[in-house]
């Protein structure tokens, strides 16, 4: 069974930095884009980020370019996250969801139970 | 960029069809393939339809998706409703021009 595990949330100051982890198990990570999708207190789902199965292309929405950064590290079968300059509005639930195979264009189709990020002071 | 506008809450009784709409706010619905997202509360989406119409593995044939071009739409159709289909759905789709995930609003389905 496809499985993907988040750690590293937690409660973070203002302009901090946090880096989060996903590990995944049950399929061939290397093969498949990997996502991380937010989801705020009572909010719907946001995008947040993508990378594609080599880790060769990254995309990031408008909200979080230059401040997140998303990485893979395939001999480990983990995906990252790591964020900073953190603001109170970055506040929320972050997922990790498994995308295409080779194909970074499809959807995620498998999410992880996501973990709580908390910005404030 | 495009947005993604789903109804904020249907409702409607056991047994019966429900249909939430995802209308898609410029260029063709038709464009990229669209998904949608069960999330019961306090759980992570799960996905019920992918690429417009297409149900993985483990979802019961109630569940169906479908796309208009003529209202430049994509719809998510539950038949037969159940309680256990009370949840938040969401359509996704993927914007070719900045490359982005684009996920509707959802839409809070109570079965009363």
């Amino acid at each position: 069974d496809v499985q993907l595990v988040e750690s590293g949330g937690g409660l973070v100051q203002p302009g901090g930095s946090l880096r989060l982890s996903c590990a995944a198990s049950g399929f061939t990570f290397s093969n498949y884009a990997m996502h991380w999708v937010r989801q705020a207190p009572g909010k719907g789902l946001e995008y947040v980020s993508a990378i594609s199965s080599n880790g060769g292309s990254t995309y990031y929405a408008n909200s979080v370019k230059g401040r997140f950064t998303i990485s893979r590290d395939n001999s480990k079968n983990t995906l990252y996250l790591q964020m900073g300059s953190l603001r109170a509005e970055d506040t929320a639930v972050y997922y990790c969801a498994r995308g295409g195979e080779d194909d970074i264009l499809t959807g995620p189709d498998y999410w992880g139970q996501g973990i709580l990020v908390t910005v404030s002071s | 960029n495009f947005m993604l506008t789903q109804p904020h809450s249907v409702s409607e009784s056991p047994g019966k069809t429900v249909t939430i709409s995802c209308t898609r706010s410029s260029g063709s619905i038709a464009s990229n393939y669209v998904q949608w997202y069960q999330q019961r509360p306090g759980s992570s989406p799960t996905t019920v339809i992918y690429e417009d119409n297409q149900r993985p593995s483990g979802v019961p044939d109630r569940f169906s998706g479908s796309i208009d071009s003529s209202s430049n739409s994509a719809s998510l159709t539950i038949s037969g409703l159940k309680t256990e289909d009370e949840a938040d759905y969401y359509c996704q789709s993927y914007d070719s021009s900045n490359h982005s995930w684009v996920f509707g609003g959802g839409t809070k389905l109570t079965v009363l």
